[in-house]
């Protein structure tokens, strides 16, 4: 079992305001990490993989960075708007199966 | 391309009911496919997993079970539905082949609500 966390749990911001939030992940044995994007009663989406350390992914206003070597991968929206609101999941694979955190809930608030 | 279909979209069932969930993936062979359940105010919890037909495996004991008749259908039931299985089920595939590096694609999920 692969024991992925994720921080803060909830998280309010003002519309354009920029926000991150964190996944820790075990860093031995790492292989890939995924972001997912969910919004409540639609299947989470994929934003990012990233398997190499140092890597930096962007989308949009949305970015990710990756440390395998201390086991985190930080989230960051620029200017967040209201359709960002959503739940913000990670997620890394051991064997045939991905193991995911509890996520961050974003509400931004107009 | 590769589609995943989950149905239904909402349930809402009494207690000591049936359950019977249906998941299909087009488009791939052989995939590996996934049960998933959001409870009300947790994360997402893997319930069953396959990796191909007949081939089940659980993580967590429970009254809900699941069996994969064909090699792109995956099934999640229960004999007898308790309140605590209220929740948003996803299913979900990956790749069957080699090193899962792809993620998963999930379906459009299922909100069940026991009464």
């Amino acid at each position: 079992i692969l024991n992925v966390e994720q921080s803060p749990q909830s998280l309010h911001v003002q519309e354009g305001d920029s926000t991150n939030f964190t996944c820790s992940f075990p860093s031995s044995n790492f292989y890939a990490l995924h972001w997912y994007r969910w919004e409540t009663a639609k299947s989470p989406e994929a934003l990012f993989v990233m398997t190499l350390n140092g890597d930096e992914k962007k989308k949009g206003r949305i970015s990710a960075t990756l440390n395998t070597k201390e086991g985190y991968s930080y989230l960051y929206i620029k200017g967040s708007q209201p359709e960002d609101s959503a739940t913000y999941l990670c997620a890394s694979p051991e064997g045939n199966q991905f193991y995911f955190g509890t996520g961050t809930s974003l509400t931004v608030i107009p | 391309s590769q589609t995943i279909h989950q149905w239904p979209a909402t349930l809402v069932q009494p207690v000591g009911s049936p359950l019977s969930l249906e998941c299909t993936v087009e488009g791939t062979s052989n995939p590996n496919l996934y049960w998933y359940r959001q409870a009300a105010g947790r994360g997402l919890q893997l319930l069953f997993y396959s990796v191909g037909i007949g081939q089940i495996s659980s993580e967590v004991p429970q009254n809900l079970s699941a069996s994969r008749p064909q090699d792109r259908q995956f099934i999640l039931s229960s004999k007898k539905l308790l309140l605590s299985d209220s929740g948003f089920y996803l299913c979900a595939w990956s790749p069957g082949q080699g090193f899962n590096y792809y993620g998963y694609t999930f379906g459009s999920g299922t909100r069940l609500t026991v009464v």
